[in-house]
């Protein structure tokens, strides 16, 4: 599976859009980039998920880059609740396991 | 909207001790998997499970570890002689499919070895 690169964290007010990026230069053809968030000690939540088309679903929009070599998960309106931390993961469709990086803590303010 | 459940929630166990794990994943899902997360550290894959057989588990998943799915509706992580370093909390998941379908996630168990 390809790896990712994220930055340790960022924040955001509430109310705006959160715009976290992430780039999986090694990707390749068949893999997919999911993006879930994990808050306080809960288990993964799953937000989103695509190949090559951007994608949208009633949590956030998924941008891919034509290259297909960085992605961007946008929440269009964020509140305290999205405080969390944010993973993008690269997987292919034959292999099951989840790579979690330390993905992108993200911090909601008031 | 259907959900992936784990108990116990909190689970305290001796060290040497067998523990069993319990999860229901979503119901028409076929595809399971258990991951854990010592504190302060990554989600760590320990082994999926599809059609009543591992297809793939990891190099922490070893012979102290089992997986099981006794009936329809259960699926269950069996730790047979429990170490210190077993502490952590351990995600259940599951997916309808294999492939790019996603993971969805239960809450955890939190083991705790004395």
């Amino acid at each position: 599976d390809a790896k990712t690169t994220q930055p340790p964290s960022m924040d955001c007010a509430e109310g705006r859009a959160a715009n976290l990026p992430c780039n999986h230069s090694t990707i390749s053809g068949n893999e997919y980039v999911y993006w879930y968030r994990q808050i306080h000690s809960q288990g993964p939540q799953y937000i989103i998920h695509g190949l090559k088309n951007n994608e949208t679903n009633e949590m956030a929009s998924l941008i891919i880059t034509e290259d297909r070599k960085s992605s961007t998960l946008i929440l269009p309106h964020a509140t305290l609740r999205d405080t969390a931390v944010y993973y993008c993961i690269v997987k292919g469709s034959t292999l099951g396991r989840l790579y979690f990086g330390r993905g992108t803590q993200l911090t909601v303010w008031p | 909207e259907p959900e992936v459940t784990q108990t116990p929630s909190h689970q305290v166990t001796q060290m040497g001790q067998e523990v069993i794990l319990r999860c229901v994943p979503i119901s028409n899902h076929l595809y399971f998997y258990w991951y854990r997360q010592i504190l302060g550290q990554k989600v760590e894959f320990l082994v999926s499970f599809y059609n009543n057989e591992i297809s793939e588990k990891s190099e922490i998943f070893d012979d102290q570890f089992s997986v099981e799915r006794p009936d329809g509706s259960n699926f269950t992580l069996k730790i047979r002689s429990t170490k210190l370093e077993d502490s952590a909390m351990y995600f259940c998941a599951s997916s309808d499919q294999g492939g790019n379908q996603p993971q969805h996630f239960g809450d955890g168990t939190r083991l705790s070895i004395l």
